[in-house]
Order: structure tokens, then sequence, then C-alpha cells
């Protein structure tokens, strides 16, 4: 069964860069057919797609977040991380690692990691 | 971007009743939906893929049906562990985006 597992500090001082990490146990994440991805949902909003990557480094990400945003991966250690720079409050989130699954030109997201609450505060 | 609105926000219903939840996008997007169900400090649970398709291990109780701009999700038999938020996704166009989400609490 795969699992995926959020990590990293749970307060980040305003203006300071968020950094978590991802790791993926009970399958590769090296597999051709999925693409990984982190989703944030701030207290009591919906949830928001942040970005996606490729084993291989492709990336997309959210526009309104992309001046800010780095998604990396590292395929010997079967992780990928997030960063996130010059935070507000308004990046006070869960935010979950997830795995993007697709066929043909469907997409979705099939695993989650159950998230972890990041507090942006001085 | 897509914008998705769900209806309602929030629903109360009892043990055994048939709920459908609907989800409407800002223009078409063929059958390019998901649905997923989220739990309070649970990792969010897809249940519905491309509109209509069942996700792997999921109860035949939940249903999707629609296409375009209008789509709903369909509990039918409401168990005790239904009781959750649900939320819909675009997959049509990046960026990915999320319905506000519906919750489903127990009357």
């Amino acid at each position: 069964q795969l699992q995926l597992q959020e990590s990293g500090p749970g307060l980040v001082k305003p203006s300071e860069t968020l950094s978590l990490m991802c790791t993926v146990s009970g399958g590769s994440i090296s597999g051709t057919t999925y693409y990984w991805a982190w989703i944030r949902q701030p207290p009591g909003k919906g949830l928001e797609w942040i970005g996606s990557i490729y084993y291989r480094g492709s990336t997309d990400y959210n526009p309104s977040l992309k001046s800010r945003v780095t998604i990396s991966i590292d395929t010997s250690k079967n992780q990928f991380s997030l960063k996130v720079s010059s935070v507000t409050a308004a990046d006070t989130a869960v935010y979950h690692c997830a795995r993007r699954a697709y066929s043909g030109s469907y997409y979705w997201f099939d695993y989650w990691g159950q998230g972890t609450l990041v507090t942006v505060s001085s | 971007d897509i914008q998705m609105t769900q209806s309602p926000s929030s629903l109360s219903a009892s043990v055994g009743d048939r709920v459908i939840i609907t989800c409407r996008s800002s223009q078409s997007i063929s059958t390019y939906l998901n649905w997923y169900q989220q739990k309070p400090g649970k990792a969010p649970n897809l249940l519905i893929y491309a509109a209509s398709s069942l996700q792997s291990g999921v109860p035949s109780r939940f249903s999707g049906s629609g296409s375009g701009t209008d789509f709903t999700l369909t509990i039918t038999s409401l168990q005790p562990e239904d009781f959750a938020t649900y939320s819909c996704q675009q997959s049509n166009s990046s960026p990915y985006t999320f319905g506000q989400g519906t919750k489903l609490e127990i009357k």
C-alpha cells in the first residue's frame, strides 16, 4: 500500500521560506505514469493545488504561486519537496503531498498524505 | 482559472438517507471531474474520477454523474462513516481547482 508522509517545521516566520518534505513508501517515486503534487488547505477554505513534479524533474505550478514556489524530487531517497518563499499569514494552511495518476488525458489525485499544518507567525 | 462551485455548503442527513451534492464549473470541463472525501486529520480519499468512474475499493453506494458544467455526487443509503466533507476537483486544465467543499453532518 502506497503511503505518503509530510514532514517539516510547523511554524515559519513571515518573509522566510517554508520547506516541506514528502516521503513516499510502499512504491517507487519513479513510476512513469505518475506525477507528485503538493496541495494545501487554508483554515476554513477549500483545497488549493500548488504544483506537481514528474520523476524526471519537469514541473507544473499554479500561476498564483509560481513566483514563490519550487518543487524538487530525489528519486534515490523516494522523496520530493516543497519550498515557498517570502511567506505571509495567507500561506498558513495544512499542506498535503499527493500522487497524481493519469489515464489518457484524465488526471486525479489517488494517494494523499494526511497533511501537516504550517503556521506563518512571528 | 476554472472556478468550481459546490452546493450546498453544508448538509444534514440521517443514516440510510440518499444524498446528492452538486458541483458546477465556470466553463465546460467535459467529464474531467473528480470527487474526494475528507475527514478531519485524515488524508483525503478519492471516490470518483472522470465524473463517473468509481475508484477501486470505494463502496458502490457512491456514484457520480454529469458532463460539461454540472456534476453530481450521489450517496445512497448513508452510513455512519460517510459523514465527512466532500470536494470536487477539475482536471480539464491547469491550475487544477477544487470546490469549496460540502460538509455532510448527522441530523
